[in-house]
């Protein structure tokens, strides 16, 4: 059971828009921690995608968006493409466990 | 931008230990924290500890703590991971990952520790 908690799939036709949420509690996201976004493509290492929040590491496309609220975080991704057909993952810190905590992650499908 | 190199893949017995190392090079080791992460066959990501080089001294997940040490060599810029008492859930690939502030900046390719008898 992952500390953050995100659903175990989404999809999206290419061109279109989707989200994926992370929900998290009052000891990471809530405490207001920053949430980081991951994505790892089959076979490959995770990569980061966006970081504190809402930011994008150089070479990431504008198609990638986070945002964050309260106690929850989201991923957009507009103008999907078959290249995103990936594994994304949340990723905070928590003040309980004292350490980097993860999402169970989201598979994305482009239909 | 840093680079990390992780060593080769290992097949292991149950009860016995594995360590992976993980060479850094860009950057200035001391200065950025190294983390480890794992990802058993089709499972998600899960933190297991990290260290700052400078301060020394890791902190590991709770579900490690006892098994796994961390370390860092200066003098090669390469970050250890050791896992005892391995048992057959361990079979998973090991990442080593540096720090920016909380995120993961950047990540080795990742080594697969097989456990079996």
């Amino acid at each position: 059971q992952s500390v953050l908690t995100q659903p175990p799939s989404v999809s999206g036709a290419p061109g279109q828009r989707v989200t994926i949420s992370c929900t998290g509690s009052s000891s990471n996201i809530g405490a207001g921690y920053d949430v980081h976004w991951y994505q790892q493509l089959p076979g490959t290492a995770p990569k980061l995608l966006i970081y504190a929040n809402t930011n994008r590491p150089s070479g990431v496309p504008d198609r990638f968006s986070g945002s964050k609220s309260g106690t929850s975080a989201s991923l957009a991704i507009t103008g999907l493409q078959a290249e995103d057909e990936a594994d994304y993952y949340c990723q905070s810190y928590d003040s309980s466990l004292s350490g980097v905590v993860f999402g169970g992650g989201t598979k994305l499908t482009v239909l | 931008q840093v680079q990390l190199v992780q060593s080769g893949a290992e097949v292991k017995k149950p009860g016995s230990s594995v360590k992976v190392s993980c060479k850094a090079s860009g950057g200035t080791f001391s200065s950025y924290a190294i983390s480890w992460v794992r990802q058993a066959p089709g499972q998600g990501l899960e933190w297991m500890g990290g260290i700052i080089p400078i301060f020394g001294t890791p902190n590991y997940a709770q579900k490690f703590q006892g098994r796994v040490t961390i370390t860092t060599d200066e003098s090669t810029s390469t970050a250890y991971m050791e896992l005892s008492s391995l048992r057959s859930e361990d079979t998973a690939i090991y990442y080593c990952a540096s720090h920016g502030g909380n995120s993961l900046d950047n990540w080795g390719q990742g080594t697969l520790v097989t456990v079996s008898s």
